[in-house]
């Protein structure tokens, strides 16, 4: 079965600086898909950023961007110029291939505080 | 664009009513829909999947005649908890996935159920 793991339950950033927050996983699949999701405390879960397993390339959306290691199994996310609306939880999740019923395998959470 | 609604936001009953928390996804069609229940500080725990027009998969632990999932629509999918009690307390989250290309999921905004 595949697992996600956040190692950091919390994490901490000056505005204006960069933080990196860590996720690892386990699968024996050669195709997925991983994800980050942001929930504020709102508790609204917004969309961050997606790699597709099979892309070499990191994604990037303005800010955020990812460094994926497929052979290490490993998938973090780099916030630059943070702001204090980057405060939130965040969550790393993985998804088999091929289907869309396939689940969203979460990891535990990193409580990411931003100081002013 | 993939906007998830989810109506109430909140809602107060008292023990032994029926409660129901409407999912819409306003800007695509959802194939599938999932719905979660998130304790404070905790990570999603997946309840059950539905594809439209047919019968929920629960996840193991999950009673489905307690937690009933109807998904009539390309757009709506509803989760009625039936006889509510205390323990069922809990913030509920829906997501909608189009089946289309990466399947990501995308998720309301949560509905906060009290039981009195």
């Amino acid at each position: 079965a595949q697992t996600v793991t956040q190692s950091q339950p919390e994490m901490s950033v000056q505005e204006a600086e960069t933080v990196t927050l860590s996720c690892t996983y386990d699968t024996s699949e050669s195709d997925y898909y991983l994800f980050w999701y942001k929930q504020p405390p709102s508790r609204q879960m917004i969309l961050v950023i997606r790699q597709e397993a099979y892309k070499q390339q990191n994604a990037t959306e303005n800010r955020f961007s990812v460094n994926f290691q497929k052979a290490a199994k490993s998938f973090s996310l780099k916030i630059s110029d943070s702001q204090l609306g980057d405060a939130a939880m965040y969550f790393c999740a993985y998804k088999g291939y091929g289907g869309a019923t396939n689940k969203l395998i979460f990891g535990t959470g990193t409580l990411l505080a931003v100081q002013p | 664009g993939a906007v998830v609604s989810q109506h109430p936001s909140r809602v107060i009953c008292k023990s032994g009513t029926s409660v129901k928390i409407e999912c819409r996804s306003l800007d695509f069609q959802a194939t599938t829909m999932f719905w979660y229940r998130q304790f404070p500080k905790q990570s999603l725990m997946l309840m059950a999947t539905s594809n439209e027009g047919s019968k929920a998969t629960y996840e193991q632990g999950v009673e489905k005649d307690k937690f009933l999932i109807n998904h009539a629509s390309l757009t709506l999918s509803t989760l009625t908890v039936t006889s509510a009690h205390p323990e069922d307390s809990s913030f509920y989250i829906c997501s909608a996935s189009s089946g289309q290309g990466v399947q990501t999921q995308y998720f309301g905004p949560g509905t906060r159920l009290l039981v009195l």
